[in-house]
């Protein structure tokens, strides 16, 4: 099946640096998103990416959809320490009809001091 | 966004019981998904649970050791049956919701399972 290749695993970064961590595969995906997890909580969407070569920002995050449909990346600017949690990449195949599914990543766990 | 609510939201259970999770959705919806992220692993899709029909499981998961219930389009249930120490994991409930202009998967807080 598809599998989603995320680095780096986990970060430990200081307050105000920036972050990047990028996922790869040896499939396409008609769709990247960015997951964030907190502790104790399920994953909560971040940003998504529709379009190959698609550059999206939300706030201090910007993410990409690899041109070659098979990566993405996302940056983190200026990390607080609210940015603590677990990034998990996914690709979508393509919706329609009864199924839906999302291929996931690892996650990269990210450590921020303050 | 959607209120997804899942209960318990965590259990330590012993080896050879079973628990059932519940997932309750603030809205109607077709699909139902389950999802379980094993410790330090990515989340993987258990099955697609349809209201009135059975629900379509994965490669790897089957319906003994996971059985679901889909009764009406707001709530569905996971078992975790016969479980074992492997079985420890948080499982997520997850529905499709319209967010940033499109349709995604939004999930609730997850059950988080210790199996001794």
């Amino acid at each position: 099946g598809q599998q989603l290749n995320q680095s780096p695993q986990s970060m430990f970064i200081q307050e105000g640096e920036d972050v990047s961590m990028n996922c790869t595969s040896s499939s396409i995906f008609n769709t990247w998103l960015w997951y964030k997890q907190d502790p104790g909580e399920g994953p909560v969407l971040l940003i998504a990416l529709y379009k190959a070569g698609e550059l999206t920002s939300n706030g201090r995050l910007t993410a990409q959809f690899g041109i070659t449909r098979k990566d993405s990346f996302l940056n983190i600017s200026a990390s607080i320490p609210s940015d603590v949690g677990i990034y998990f990449c996914a690709g979508q195949s393509p919706f329609g009809g009864s199924n839906y599914k999302l291929t996931f990543g690892k996650g990269t766990l990210l450590t921020v001091n303050p | 966004s959607a209120v997804i609510s899942q209960k318990p939201s965590r259990d330590i259970c012993q080896r050879g019981t079973s628990l059932t999770i519940q997932c309750q959705v603030d809205s109607q919806v077709t699909m139902m998904f389950w999802y379980r992220q094993q410790p330090g692993q990515s989340l993987t899709l258990i099955a697609t649970a349809n209201q009135g029909s059975e629900a379509t499981y994965e490669s790897g998961f089957v319906i003994d050791k996971f059985p679901i219930s889909r009764p009406n389009l707001t709530f569905s249930t996971l078992t975790v049956s016969n479980m074992s120490p492997e079985d420890s994991s948080i499982y997520l409930c997850s529905v499709i919701r319209r967010t940033q202009g499109a349709n995604v998967l939004t999930f609730g807080a997850g059950s988080r399972l210790t199996v001794l």
